[in-house]
């Protein structure tokens, strides 16, 4: 069925590194998308967001790419730190649905080593 | 400070028994939301409700049942016939104008 996923559980990088975190969905009437962090026994925390109108997105050492040709979203941070360790959802909202109803992918573990 | 509040933060009942999980939010947000995590698992929407007074079902309502009777509250009750409610539960909110949704710090509700 219609979903959203992660290509990857895990990753795991040095400080300093730059990450990309990635993920595929199969609804191509998705017109939202957002990433968000979540810390362990804690709530998800908004990353970045990007409509699908869009193609990239910038924010704070982030950046959210959306390639729609192959339904495909990915998150990159730039000089990762060892706070960034977390794991990182995907979402995406589609479109006609009712408002604010966001579909979640699995989650990737990011795991920065110092 | 604003935010989503949820307590209690850790919640232990014993099978058969119903309980209910708080959810309050002071961001004048008109949408709340309620999930269910499972361990490796992303978020499932179990509730959600775009004004007082008015909800609707998720993908996973059966077993639960919300309220919503004022703007900043959303309580949820997870009851009997839950046949798994073993989770951490995570309430958001949300404005009319934005998609993105605010997460409060979530409750772990262990049932024996």
């Amino acid at each position: 069925g219609e979903s959203v996923g992660l290509h990857l559980p895990t990753l795991s990088v040095q400080e300093g590194d730059n990450s990309i975190i990635n993920c595929a969905y199969s609804n191509s009437a998705s017109d939202y998308f957002i990433w968000y962090k979540q810390e362990s026994g804690k709530g998800p925390q908004f990353i970045i967001d990007i409509r699908s109108n869009m193609d990239k997105r910038q924010g704070q050492r982030v950046t959210v790419l959306l390639n729609k040709t192959v339904k495909h979203l990915s998150l990159q941070i730039a000089a990762t730190q060892p706070g960034d360790s977390a794991v990182y959802f995907c979402a995406e909202k589609k479109r006609g649905t009712s408002y604010g109803k966001l579909t979640f992918g699995q989650g990737t573990i990011l795991t920065v080593h110092p | 400070d604003g935010g989503i509040t949820q307590s209690p933060k850790y919640l232990f009942r014993k099978e058969g028994q119903n309980v209910t999980l708080s959810c309050e939010q002071n961001l004048n947000h008109d949408a709340m939301y309620w999930y269910r995590q499972d361990p490796g698992q992303g978020l499932r929407l179990i509730y959600y409700s775009q004004i007082v007074n008015d909800f609707q079902k998720g993908d996973i309502a059966e077993g639960y049942s919300v309220s919503r009777e004022k703007k900043e509250s959303f309580p949820l009750t997870v009851t009997s016939a839950q046949k798994n409610p073993t989770a951490f539960y995570l309430c958001a909110s949300s404005t009319g104008t934005s998609y993105e949704q605010y997460f409060g710090p979530g409750t772990r509700l262990t049932v024996t």
